[in-house]
């Protein structure tokens, strides 16, 4: 079955530790994305990537970085720079970027950083 | 910037009822997608139903169907014979046709609970 597979799905980190999430996709779909979701929030966009070997800021991307260096894969990490790290982590995936394409969500990772 | 407002943080429904989620949005674009998704307990997000902002007619996804109003930028889902495996947060989500067309902008959720 076609999907969005994101591991672990409980993370437990200590503070000043970089960790990385995993994101794999085999819907062949050429976006990828991560976005944060906090309690009475909604989900707030962290980075995406149009194509292997791109990828572009969102709105909240500060202590974040990302590589895309398969098509398939989007892995996310969380640096020491982030300043509130624990939250809920989702990847998606769409075709394309294009306003009419619909976005599918994996299981998503449950960050806890002490 | 573009702005989806969901006013209702929680709402509840009797199981066999109907229920009304409000949204209402932000936007100076005149072609647009507009999305409820769903996310039950597994926290999943599940996309339930989508209305392209030029389509006069309003979707339908079985027992899932929407009330848009492109005037008063308003986009609110209706869910007839509600059951209880409905209950979960759902999430009204906006995707321009412009220079943000990648971007899906989220509102903060209803948490629809379903009462036996």
């Amino acid at each position: 079955d076609g999907g969005i597979t994101q591991s672990p799905k409980y993370l437990f980190r200590k503070e000043g530790q970089n960790v990385t999430l995993s994101c794999e996709q085999n819907l062949n779909h050429d976006a990828m994305y991560w976005y944060r979701q906090d309690p009475g929030q909604g989900l707030r966009l962290i980075y995406y990537s149009q194509i292997v070997n791109d990828f572009q800021k969102g709105d909240i991307a500060e202590g974040y970085s990302v590589s895309r260096e398969k098509k398939e894969s989007f892995p996310l990490t969380v640096t020491s720079a982030q300043k509130n790290p624990t939250a809920f982590y989702l990847c998606a995936s769409s075709e394309r970027t294009g306003y009419n394409s619909p976005l599918h969500f994996g299981n998503g990772t449950r960050l806890t950083v002490t | 910037a573009q702005t989806v407002t969901q006013s209702q943080p929680e709402m509840s429904v009797q199981e066999a009822e109907t229920v009304t989620l409000s949204c209402t949005y932000d936007t100076s674009e005149s072609d647009y997608y507009l999305f409820w998704y769903k996310q039950p307990p597994s926290r999943q997000m599940i996309l339930v139903i989508r209305q392209e902002a030029y389509k006069q007619q309003n979707a339908t996804e079985n027992r899932f169907s929407v009330n848009f109003q492109k005037a008063a930028k308003s986009f609110s889902l209706k869910i007839s014979d509600s059951q209880l495996g409905d209950a979960a947060m759902y999430f009204c989500a906006y995707k321009g046709s412009g220079g943000s067309n990648y971007k899906l902008t989220f509102g903060k959720g209803t948490l629809l609970t379903v009462n036996p």
